[in-house]
């Protein structure tokens, strides 16, 4: 299977900062590749999918980047709301889909 | 708008059975693979299969093959998850989600829904 490996573990950030967290494939992915968010107690959200596409209603400060084994993606200039854990999943060869460990954003 | 709601919390005991439900509305139930996602602080998030609604045609991880039943009512609009064992190491809580296209293999999950806390305690 294919192992996400997402960096940092953890990102201590202020609000209007922008960032830019990290996801490898163990091998090529393509695009094929999603970004999701999740706050505590609720369940993820897809912001970003094929790598670049925003999904429906995600502000345009977030965006990805990346193709093969190497993705990034940039929050603009963080809100008091986006601070949480994001996950990268491939989608390129399933079974199974994998999930990265997830990058937590926390208020500096 | 697109829902997906699953049933509440259980308690159960190891060794005992579990089916957990994942009712869909607004948009055509039957032509949308969905998966369940299994998620614990010690591995993080965990796909486990997915189920196609309109035949319960399923294909799983192979982590979870042969641990898990997974099938769909299109009659009533819900997916199952079930367990005919169930052990401490299941405790977790449990999504399921929805393919964002149709027809698509190569796709992301769009929609989840609340999840399911599932705690296996003698």
């Amino acid at each position: 299977e294919i192992v996400m490996t997402q960096s940092p573990a953890t990102l201590s950030v202020s609000p209007g900062e922008r960032v830019t967290l990290s996801c490898r494939a163990s091998e090529s992915v393509s695009q094929n590749l999603a970004w999701y968010q999740q706050k505590p107690g609720q369940a993820p959200r897809l912001l970003i999918y094929a790598a670049s596409t925003r999904a429906s209603g995600i502000p345009v400060r977030f965006s990805g980047s990346g193709s093969g084994t190497e993705f990034t993606l940039t929050i603009s200039s963080l809100q008091s709301d986006d601070f949480a854990v994001y996950y990268c999943q491939q989608y390129e060869k399933w079974p199974p889909y994998t999930f990265g460990r997830g990058t937590k954003l926390e208020i500096k | 708008e697109v829902q997906l709601v699953q049933s509440g919390a259980e308690v159960k005991k190891p060794g005992e059975s579990l089916r957990i439900s994942c009712k869909a509305s607004g948009y055509r139930f039957s032509t949308y693979w969905i998966a369940w996602v299994r998620q614990t602080p010690e591995k993080g998030l965990e796909w486990m299969g997915i189920v196609y609604p309109d035949d319960s045609d399923a294909k799983y991880s192979p982590s979870f093959q042969g641990q898990v039943f997974m099938s769909a009512d299109k009659s009533i609009n819900t997916v199952y998850l079930q367990w005919t064992s169930l052990k401490a190491s299941d405790t977790a809580i449990y999504y399921c989600a929805k393919r964002l296209e149709e027809m698509a293999t190569l796709t992301p999950f769009d929609s989840w829904g609340q999840g399911t806390l599932v705690t296996v305690s003698p």
